[in-house]
């Protein structure tokens, strides 16, 4: 059964940092691409970065452009994502989304639970 | 950036109805299009990838169609499971990924 399992939200001041961890298991993680896609408190969905499955091809949203930074460990199975500078506006649930592979490829098709990221002074 | 506009925001329907959103492109898209749903407090859900092929075990009641800057997301006889918020979701690959802000399908 695939599962992503999110991790290290919580309240941080404006300015401050976090670092989100992402653990999968279930599926040949080495394998597939991974996302990041966060969600304000009854808003849309925004998609925020992603990385290839070797790290090599890396994309962010220009929200989060310079400082958000998406890596990955697949010997640990693991999807982080380092959120530095951190603003009022990047207050969201942020999930772990798995990208399919042919076929399916730049559509989400399983996602983690989210972890809630609430930045205030 | 590529923006993708739903429509309508809020739709009110009853149990058996036959329901339609709608998912318009700033430009083209050719298929790259995706529709999600997602119920409270819960993680978005993949129903239709490449603007009309369903995802495994999506019941066949929803279906997907159109290319380019105009999509439709379609539910044959709407269940009671089927209560839920909506999204569109492009592809783009020097543009990225964006999704529609979302069509919330209300009991009427």
């Amino acid at each position: 059964e695939v599962q992503l399992v999110e991790s290290g939200g919580g309240l941080v001041k404006p300015g401050g940092s976090l670092r989100l961890s992402c653990a999968a298991s279930g599926f040949t993680f080495s394998s597939y691409s991974m996302n990041w896609v966060r969600q304000a408190p009854g808003k849309g969905l925004e998609w925020v970065s992603s990385i290839s499955s070797s790290s090599s091809y890396i994309y962010y949203a220009d929200s989060v452009k310079g400082r958000f930074t998406i890596s990955r460990d697949n010997a640990k199975n693991s999807l982080y994502l380092q959120m530095n500078s951190l603003r009022a506006e990047d207050t969201a649930v942020y999930y772990c989304a798995r990208e399919g592979l042919v076929g399916k490829k730049y559509y989400f098709d399983y996602w983690g639970q989210g972890t809630l990221v609430t930045v205030s002074s | 950036d590529i923006q993708m506009t739903q429509s309508p925001s809020t739709l009110s329907a009853s149990v058996g109805d036959r329901v339609t959103i709608t998912c318009r492109a700033s430009q083209s898209i050719s298929s790259w299009l995706a529709w999600y749903q997602q119920k409270p407090g819960k993680a978005p859900k993949l129903l239709i990838y490449k603007a009309s092929s369903l995802e495994s075990g999506v019941p066949s009641r929803f279906s997907g169609s159109g290319s380019g800057t105009e999509f439709t997301l379609t539910i044959s006889s709407l269940q009671p499971d089927d209560f839920a918020t909506y999204y569109c979701q492009q592809y783009n690959s020097y543009l990225g990924r964006t999704f529609g802000q979302g069509t919330k399908v209300e009991i009427k």
